[in-house]
């Protein structure tokens, strides 16, 4: 069975310090991954997807930058916090079938509080 | 109705009672799918429609699309308090990997 860990849980964290946030999946080969954000009480904005190991796509420009270092791990992360950063990032999965985005396997998520 | 740049809707019903929630879209797709997301929680996906479908079911669920108008429905029969969560339809422009979801519906099952 897949499984799909994000940590940490959630942070609060000072404007202008750095973040990461991480992401495994174990027990699929080769998903695509996505990393989503958002706002308490809004909807889903995507804002990376990678296809493959060391290629990753910027869908919004947030001032956050990711990284696809293994096959299994989704990493995003900036070096200033902006207050605008806080929400509820998640991390998710998806077989590469066919062309499109069909169903994605979302993570627990990390709650970010920045001061 | 759900998308774009609408205010998160609300429904508010009791336990027993049906429900509907509504979806429009902008971009052409074949496919559209329904999540929920309870508090705190990733979402899920609860159903996947194509195109070629219309309508599908699962369990409590059915799920219909009208391409012609760009919209989708989802239907919860006999809901449970458990089915209070906030619903989203989503979209993936054909040849993307983008998976767009729209603005949510917070439907609240009162016991």
């Amino acid at each position: 069975a897949q499984t799909i860990h994000q940590w940490p849980v959630a942070e609060i964290k000072a404007v202008g310090s750095p973040l990461s946030l991480g992401c495994t999946i174990k027990g699929k080969s080769s998903p695509n991954l996505y990393w989503y954000w958002q706002a308490t009480g809004g909807t889903l904005q995507q804002l990376f997807y990678s296809i493959t190991v060391g290629q990753v796509e910027s869908v919004v420009q947030l001032n956050l930058s990711a990284s696809r270092p293994k096959d299994d791990q989704f990493i995003l992360s900036t070096e200033k916090l902006l207050l605008s950063h806080s929400g509820f990032y998640l991390c998710a999965w998806s077989l590469r079938l066919g062309a499109s985005a069909e169903t994605l396997y979302f993570g627990s998520g990390t709650r970010l509080t920045v001061l | 109705s759900q998308w774009g740049e609408e205010n998160l809707q609300a429904l508010s019903i009791q336990e027993g009672e049906d429900v509907t929630m509504n979806c429009s879209y902008k971009t052409y797709t074949t496919v559209v799918q329904w999540y929920r997301q309870k508090s705190g929680k990733g979402p899920a996906q609860l159903i996947l429609i194509r195109s070629n479908e219309r309508e599908k079911r699962s369990g409590r669920l059915r799920a219909t699309l009208d391409t012609s108008s760009q919209s989708s429905s989802l239907s919860i029969t006999g809901t449970l308090a458990t089915d209070t969560a906030v619903y989203f339809c989503a979209t993936a422009p054909s040849g993307s990997w983008q998976l767009i979801f729209g603005s949510g519906t917070q439907l609240t099952v009162m016991p």
